[in-house]
């Protein structure tokens, strides 16, 4: 079964700095979606990138998505330290709106 | 902005009780879903509701468990006798026809 995976990352950057992390899955997908996690709160969706498209922008998110390597990217520029968050992956199969998450990257902004 | 709401934030329960966990979808949305996050573990589906049936469900989501869609706007998840197991972070989310999906809070559930 299909799974978004996340590179283990522990992210540790200061304000002003970019922040990438990446996430990999094994089966094909409809769409990959990025969400973001303050500790022990709910998920805030960032961006949802479609199977046929290979870049997305959003504000100061930028998502790459490589259909052949199967992996996303995101990047975060000029980060803040409201930033800091845990950051999932999740993708979506087509036929179904289930979504598969990955582990999770924790960034921290540095003031 | 919308939103999507769930109560309670918090509910300790004993082993073997009965809970429901209550959530209000974005209004205008179409599927509904339950996800829950065990401590330090991945975010996991349970089920997706659309057209007022279960759509799809995991093999998390046993006979333990039930949701409901029991007005127009509320949607909740029932489980019937609660273990230590299911101590976990309960996400409600819904989606319209697009797949892109919209969590709410969520309810921490412990089990005691």
């Amino acid at each position: 079964s299909q799974q978004g995976e996340e590179d283990p990352q522990a992210l540790s950057i200061q304000e002003g700095e970019n922040a990438t992390m990446n996430c990999s899955y094994k089966t094909s997908i409809n769409n990959l979606q990025w969400y973001r996690q303050n500790s022990g709160r709910g998920l805030v969706h960032l961006i949802l990138i479609r199977s046929n498209e290979r870049e997305k922008h959003s504000g100061r998110l930028r998502v790459t998505l490589d259909t052949s390597k199967k992996s996303s990217s995101l990047l975060i520029t000029a980060s803040r330290a409201a930033d800091t968050a845990s950051y999932f992956c999740a993708t979506g199969l087509y036929g179904n709106n289930r979504l598969a998450f990955g582990k999770g990257n924790q960034v921290v902004v540095i003031p | 902005e919308p939103e999507v709401t769930q109560t309670p934030s918090h509910q300790v329960t004993q082993m073997g009780q009965e809970v429901i966990l209550r959530c209000v979808p974005i209004s205008n949305h179409l599927y509904f879903y339950w996800y829950r996050q065990i401590l330090g573990q991945k975010v996991e589906f349970l089920v997706s509701f659309y057209n007022n049936e279960i759509s799809e469900k995991s093999e998390i989501f046993d006979d333990q468990f039930s949701v409901e869609r029991p007005d127009g706007s509320n949607f909740t998840l029932k489980i019937r006798s609660t273990k230590l197991e299911d101590s976990a972070m309960y996400f409600c989310a819904s989606s319209e026809q697009d797949p892109e999906a919209f969590f709410g809070q969520g309810t921490r559930l412990t089990v005691v």
